[in-house]
């Protein structure tokens, strides 16, 4: 079975360049999640779609920032303008049912590793 | 703030069985402890969870105490690959809205 696919696996640019992160959650999960990965703050939730609405986007650091989710099948993180203490690893996850659905666990992509120079 | 403590890092033999533990003393009855690991450079890999009772599937064995205020992971026969860091997730508060919090989790090295 697919899995939760994100692309690019890497992405090296200039400060102040447009960034933008792909993902293609599992068919059939209703749930899509956006996460930020650092050594100093670990593992950060930044905003959760269900059923293609955004719910909860109180974990997005700031305007710079925006997540669309156009169908059940795409959704995209973007940065602008990008700022070196954007350099992360960004992890999609998606799942079934609601927001953190007691009994539906969370299956993650393999994240893209950005750098902003 | 994660509201699981558990220990920074863990060794374990090869073969031997892994016992990671966590403490989630402010746990309310209808929160559910799940774990995840993260192998290096990949993304968190969903193990088990569990409400109260003992729960064993493929990869683990989830062992609640019957106060729920605390849990043990276990890892049966250890393997290099099983090399990772281990987070113990409780969901946070009774609010749908809560966030899932992932603490800083264990560091588990098998030794060959």
């Amino acid at each position: 079975d697919a899995g939760v696919i994100q692309s690019p696996r890497h992405e090296v640019t200039e400060m102040g360049q447009e960034v933008t992160l792909r993902c293609k959650p599992i068919s059939g999960h209703n749930s899509l999640f956006w996460y930020r990965q650092t050594m100093m703050r670990g593992l950060e939730l930044l905003i959760y779609f269900n059923n293609n609405v955004p719910i909860d986007d109180s974990g997005m650091p700031e305007d710079r920032f925006s997540a669309k989710m156009p169908n059940a099948s795409f959704s995209t993180l973007k940065i602008q303008p990008s700022e070196p203490r954007d350099s992360a690893v960004y992890f999609c996850a998606s799942s079934l049912g609601g927001w953190f659905s007691v009994n539906q666990p969370q299956h993650f992509g393999d994240g893209t590793r950005l750098s902003i120079l | 703030d994660a509201k699981t403590t558990q220990p920074t890092s863990m060794d374990c033999a090869e073969g031997r069985a892994a016992n990671l533990p966590c403490n989630h003393s402010t746990i309310s009855g209808n929160e559910y402890v799940y774990w995840y690991r993260q192998i290096h450079s990949q993304g968190p890999q969903y193990i088990i969870h569990g409400l109260k009772n003992n729960e064993t599937n493929e990869m683990a064995s989830l062992i609640i105490t019957e106060d729920r205020k605390s849990s043990t992971l276990i890892l049966p026969h250890a393997t290099l690959r099983d090399t990772a860091v281990y987070y113990c997730i409780v969901r946070v508060g009774e609010n749908r809205d809560d966030k899932i919090i992932f603490g800083k989790g264990t560091r588990l090295h098998i030794l060959p």
